[in-house]
């Protein structure tokens, strides 16, 4: 079982939809919970972060943990097409150890005008 | 301000060659990072350099190697390229050693495709 879980999709919703990510991960320590966006053919940029459980909300987008359930959502609010990318999670047991970040596959979400 | 600068940005080799990758880091930022990212996948961690030191290694043979110099840039080299070294190369900066998580920068990456 890997560390991290995250279905590769793709994903396709119509501008205006509400999309949910998700990840699920099966070590118990994990403390700090981000969403990094990768647009095609470049690199990941940080989209929010959350220290243990909770949520966090950043404009169009709301970020989840579920420490007790070991599941993480990423929310975007009225979808639009410039959100059409790779939406990649990423868990780490601290916050000072940027190289043992443990990531997901990343989903590839397609925003339709 | 320019961001993490990587080049090239595209390069094709064959197997058996070798590969060296360019990294110039946010102004300021002293430590540097090198993934591998293969199509479909999460970044894997390779190297992480910091004040010209090595800091970190990831699970890759010792066909990798990377150096830091003295301006904070990085190269990576890559010997004895094969079929499976084809991936997106991505540089990530910090200001610091054990940055934070809003405190890592990517690149936009070198794609090596092998032959």
């Amino acid at each position: 079982q890997k560390e991290v879980e995250q279905d590769p999709g793709p994903l396709s919703v119509p501008e205006g939809a509400i999309v949910s990510l998700n990840c699920t991960y099966s070590n118990s320590a994990f403390q700090y919970f981000m969403w990094y966006r990768q647009y095609s053919r470049k690199g990941p940029e940080l989209l929010m972060y959350t220290y243990s459980s909770g949520n966090k909300e950043d404009g169009r987008f709301t970020a989840q943990v579920d420490k007790s359930s070991k599941y993480i959502s990423l929310f975007i609010r009225d979808s639009q097409p410039s959100d059409s990318a790779t939406y990649l999670c990423a868990m780490s047991l601290s916050a000072g150890n940027n190289r043992k970040l443990i990531w997901g596959l990343g989903t590839s979400l397609a925003v339709n005008p | 301000d320019a961001g993490v600068t990587q080049s090239p940005t595209h390069l094709i080799k064959t197997r058996g060659q070798q590969v060296t990758l360019r990294c110039s880091p946010i102004s300021g930022h002293k430590s540097v990072s090198w993934y591998q990212q293969v199509l479909g996948q999460g970044p894997q961690f390779i190297f992480q350099y910091y004040e010209k030191e090595e800091r970190g290694r990831g699970n890759f043979p010792d066909r990798f190697s990377a150096r830091q110099f003295p301006n904070y840039s990085s190269e990576l080299n890559v010997n004895a390229l094969l079929l499976g070294d084809s991936a997106l190369y991505l540089c990530a900066s910090s200001f610091t050693l054990a940055g934070g998580p809003g405190e890592l920068f990517f690149g936009e990456g070198s794609r090596l495709t092998v032959l």
